[in-house]
């Protein structure tokens, strides 16, 4: 079975501070997808990045970035130079195979203070 | 503009009473799903649909049922038999549920659900 862990539950920076959101997962499958969802305070969550799991190489959108280690089951995500905008709940999730039947991680709560 | 609209985005509830939450959406997406989100559990999916007149149980479907009559429509019913029903619910949306998904789900705002 799939699974998705987010063990980190509130974070609470300042403004202008990098933060790392934390995400492990565990699969039997060779083939799967991993994601970060952003959800405001308005409630709907959007998507920020889908990552395939045969290709291991970082990516950098602005401030975001992702660092995907499949040796330690690690799907880690970097906002830099954070901003008060950046408040929300981040959540990990995983699918197996082609199909978008989503596992999420508990989600993490970012607070980021003026 | 093209998206997903979820009604009521508040709503009561005695117990005992059977409520259904509305989902439709004009992005033309085959595959749609319904979630329930618990403080502290993330998301957890109940039922989904990958094409009209066909759906399947999620992880959490006791309680709950749906049907998919039209591609833009997936109406969520929570019946009584559903023991602890307050949460918030998210419906969500992707352009099929195959191999030729990118696997990125459109969500509506949700609607939360509370039983006095």
């Amino acid at each position: 079975a799939q699974k998705v862990t987010q063990a980190q539950t509130e974070i609470s920076v300042v403004e202008k501070e990098d933060v790392t959101l934390d995400c492990v997962y565990e699969t039997r499958d060779t083939t799967y997808y991993l994601f970060w969802y952003k959800q405001p305070p308005s409630g709907e969550l959007v998507f920020l990045i889908r990552r395939n799991s045969f290709d291991e190489q970082n990516e950098i959108s602005g401030r975001y970035s992702w660092n995907f280690q499949k040796s330690t089951s690690s799907f880690n995500f970097t906002i830099t130079a954070s901003q008060v905008v950046d408040s929300a709940v981040y959540f990990c999730a995983l699918s197996e195979g082609s199909g978008s039947r989503l596992t999420f991680g508990e989600g993490t709560q970012l607070t980021v203070n003026p | 503009d093209g998206g997903i609209t979820q009604s009521p985005k508040y709503l009561f509830r005695k117990e005992g009473q059977n409520v259904t939450l509305s989902c439709e959406q004009n992005l033309n997406h085959d595959a749609m799903y319904w979630y329930r989100q618990d403080p502290g559990q993330g998301l957890r999916l109940i039922y989904y649909s990958q094409i009209v007149n066909d759906f399947q149980k999620g992880d959490i479907a006791e309680g709950y049922s749906v049907s998919r009559e039209k591609k833009e429509s997936f109406p969520l019913t929570v019946t009584s038999a559903q023991k602890n029903p307050t949460a918030f619910y998210l419906c969500a949306s992707s352009m099929d549920g195959g191999t030729a998904n990118t696997g990125e789900l459109f969500f509506g705002e949700g609607s939360r659900l509370t039983v006095l």
